[in-house]
């Protein structure tokens, strides 16, 4: 059964840091992985999609990579912004059309 | 020009009533699910049908029922609510079996945030 994990749980830093958020899987059977932004009261936005042949994607300030036979995917964020507060979900696809999550990283960035 | 959208937004109600709650996608989507999220954040799917037919049913409560009319709506509808059942549901849609598997990202909608008292 597929496990997801990120670590830390929650994240304060002043603005300006670069920072990275760490994802672990317990099947590297995947066929891609996801990160989302969640904000308070609100829906999921996908910010990212790595494909399982892939070893990393780049949106803007975000860049997240992929090792798939190690079981990790980190997400990296640059030049962070208070704008950035959110809760980020990284989500596994294991080809049973469902997605399975991780408990999410809370960031938060001082002004 | 909402992709995914869900209603009622929030959702309060007693105990032992029945409710229901309204997903539709103007993605053209095939797949569409429905992810309960805890409060502890944790997200975890429920259902998924494909095209109007049950794909995935994950270990919940027969007092939940998806039913899909037609391939842009998946409407939840939950008998004898529980207190347990308090939490934020989602609804998503993926283009599903027609498209690479690889390349497949999901679509949530805002969510609804029921309450039991």
């Amino acid at each position: 059964k597929q496990e997801v994990t990120q670590i830390p749980a929650a994240l304060s830093v002043p603005e300006g840091e670069n920072l990275v958020l760490n994802c672990s899987f317990t099947d590297s059977a995947i066929y891609n992985l996801q990160w989302f932004r969640q904000d308070p009261g609100k829906g999921l936005t996908s910010l990212l999609l790595i494909q399982s042949s892939q070893r990393e994607q780049t949106s803007g300030r975000l860049n997240a990579s992929l090792d798939k036979s190690s079981g990790r995917s980190t997400l990296y964020i640059a030049a962070s912004q208070p704008g950035d507060s959110a809760t980020y979900l990284c989500a596994v696809h294991t080809g049973r059309r469902a997605l399975t999550f991780g408990s999410g990283t809370r960031l938060q960035v001082q002004p | 020009d909402t992709a995914v959208s869900q209603t009622p937004k929030y959702l309060v109600t007693q105990m032992g009533n029945d409710k229901s709650i309204k997903c539709e996608q103007n993605l053209g989507h095939d797949t569409m699910y429905w992810y309960k999220q805890d409060s502890k954040k944790f997200l975890k799917i429920m259902f998924s049908y494909n095209n109007k037919e049950l794909i995935i049913n994950e270990t919940v409560p027969n007092r939940f029922s998806p039913k899909s009319p037609d391939k842009a709506h998946l409407n939840l509808h939950i008998n004898s609510l529980e207190l347990g059942d308090s939490a934020v549901y989602f609804c998503a849609s993926s283009q599903g079996p027609r498209g690479a598997a690889d390349q497949e990202t999901q679509y949530f909608g805002p969510g609804t945030r029921l309450l039991v008292l």
